[in-house]
């Protein structure tokens, strides 16, 4: 099973609520990553848990929450958002946070903040 | 800084004809590079991961180079299908930033039947 799963789908939230994106992988993968995606640019990494610990931050703003609360799930907590952080986001895992190894897609959560 | 370009931008060709799509990066310090394919508001496909000791990959109709001393790599797609369309972008891993993929911009193909 190579599969990484993401939920929701779609989300649509204003820019008072708080929401989370849900990622999970069942391939015992020990490293995992979100990246944003906007309309017709290629993906930009956001956060890289290895082993459940943070272990890169591109400087995401703060209304942008990781949490790995084990080694198959990983959450992107959000709060605040602003009109332009409307994007698909991408979660991707592979089998330990070592460079050569092959990361892993998701099919992404289609998020619209009105 | 670590630029990848991609060319072309978009192509467009007829079924049945074999293509090379092409991606070049400016620092040839990386662990390796991986190209993927993504069809229109989905997730990412990962096609074919080379090292960077490798030379090449192969996939079914997939053969993927890579020359690390020039910058580039070439993903070839043989005998072309109207499913074979989709964005194909190319990612490289940096020595530097272990686990960051920095990607190209992408290349659009067309294959009309």
């Amino acid at each position: 099973d190579t599969e990484v799963t993401q939920t929701p789908k779609h989300l649509v939230m204003g820019m008072t609520n708080k929401k989370s994106l849900k990622c999970e992988q069942h391939m015992g993968h020990r490293a995992m990553y979100w990246y944003k995606q906007k309309a017709k640019k290629p993906p930009e990494l956001m956060f890289v848990y290895s082993y459940e610990k943070l272990s890169i931050n591109e400087s995401v703003p703060s209304r942008f929450s990781p949490e790995c609360p084990n080694s198959s799930l990983l959450n992107l907590h959000l709060h605040a958002l602003q009109p332009e952080d409307s994007a698909l986001y991408l979660c991707a895992s592979s089998l330990q946070g070592v460079p050569s190894y092959e990361q892993y897609f998701g099919p992404g959560t289609r998020l619209t903040v009105t | 800084k670590q630029e990848v370009t991609q060319i072309p931008a978009a192509l467009s060709v007829p079924e049945g004809e074999n293509l090379v799509l092409n991606c070049s990066f400016t620092d040839s310090a990386i662990y390796n590079l991986q190209w993927f394919r993504q069809d229109p508001g989905k997730g990412l496909t990962s096609l074919l991961l080379i090292q960077s000791s490798q030379r090449e990959q192969t996939s079914g109709r997939l053969n993927a180079s890579l020359d690390k001393s020039s910058g580039r790599s070439t993903l070839y797609i043989a005998a072309s299908q109207p499913g074979d369309s989709a964005t194909y972008l190319c990612a490289v891993r940096r020595m530097e930033y272990g686990n960051k993929l920095v990607f190209g911009a992408g290349t659009i193909l067309r294959v009309k039947s």
